[in-house]
């Protein structure tokens, strides 16, 4: 069946460096990604969508990355802070999906001081 | 702030016992949806409600009843659930449901059956 997974279930990084968080997909009709962030004791918040006919979308301090080939996602956070410290999901959709999302298990993000 | 509210948040109930979550939307928004977090899996839908009529219902156990009075109110009524049903209980909203459309959480419910 369909699913969303994610490479490392925990990614710690040093305080400035430049994280990257992976996400796999299996459904090839997907044309939709999400990636959200969670941090403890909130919901989670949206960071940064893509469509399938875009391979690469930047926001403030975040980048996404989508390669249809081999059903590959991934975020891009550059200068990484303290802040920054939380689970991130990736989520994704299929047209005429009635905008239902299908969600990976989560990587932990970790900022080091 | 997201503009979605959930109360309780923090709920703790017997296997007996009834209780309601409540989510409010204060974003205009037409679709809403129920869905649950458990420890180290994927959020999974419950249950999403377009325009005040529900329109998934991922098979969710009877004992799990919603309500959408409204579009900017959504409840979960719950009764004689099992210690398995312990979980974060996390309400979201977005303008529709025609794709693309991004969805705002909000806190969630923290719900422990004992």
């Amino acid at each position: 069946g369909e699913s969303v997974g994610l490479h490392l279930p925990t990614l710690s990084v040093q305080e400035g460096d430049n994280s990257i968080i992976n996400c796999a997909y299996s459904n090839s009709a997907s044309d939709y990604f999400i990636w959200y962030k969670q941090e403890s004791g909130k919901g989670p918040q949206f960071i940064i969508d893509i469509r399938s006919n875009m391979d690469k979308r930047q926001g403030q301090r975040v980048t996404v990355l989508l390669n249809k080939t081999v059903k590959h996602l991934s975020l891009q956070i550059a200068a990484t802070q303290p802040g920054d410290s939380a689970v991130y999901f990736c989520a994704e959709s299929q047209p005429g999906g009635g905008n239902k999302l299908t969600f990976g298990t989560g990587t932990q993000l970790k900022v080091e001081l | 702030e997201t503009g979605v509210t959930q109360t309780p948040r923090h709920l703790v109930m017997g296997m007996t016992n009834k209780k309601s979550l409540k989510c409010e939307q204060h974003l205009g928004h037409n679709a809403m949806y129920w869905y649950k977090q458990s420890a180290k899996k994927p959020l999974e839908l419950m249950f999403v409600y377009n325009f005040k009529e529900q329109t998934e219902n991922n098979s969710v156990p009877s004992r799990f009843s919603p309500e959408c009075p409204n579009s900017s109110h959504l409840f979960l009524h719950l009764h004689t659930l099992q210690p398995e049903d312990s979980a974060l209980y996390l309400c979201a909203s977005s303008l529709g449901t025609s794709g693309e459309e991004t969805q705002y959480f909000g806190p969630g419910t923290r719900l422990l059956v004992l």
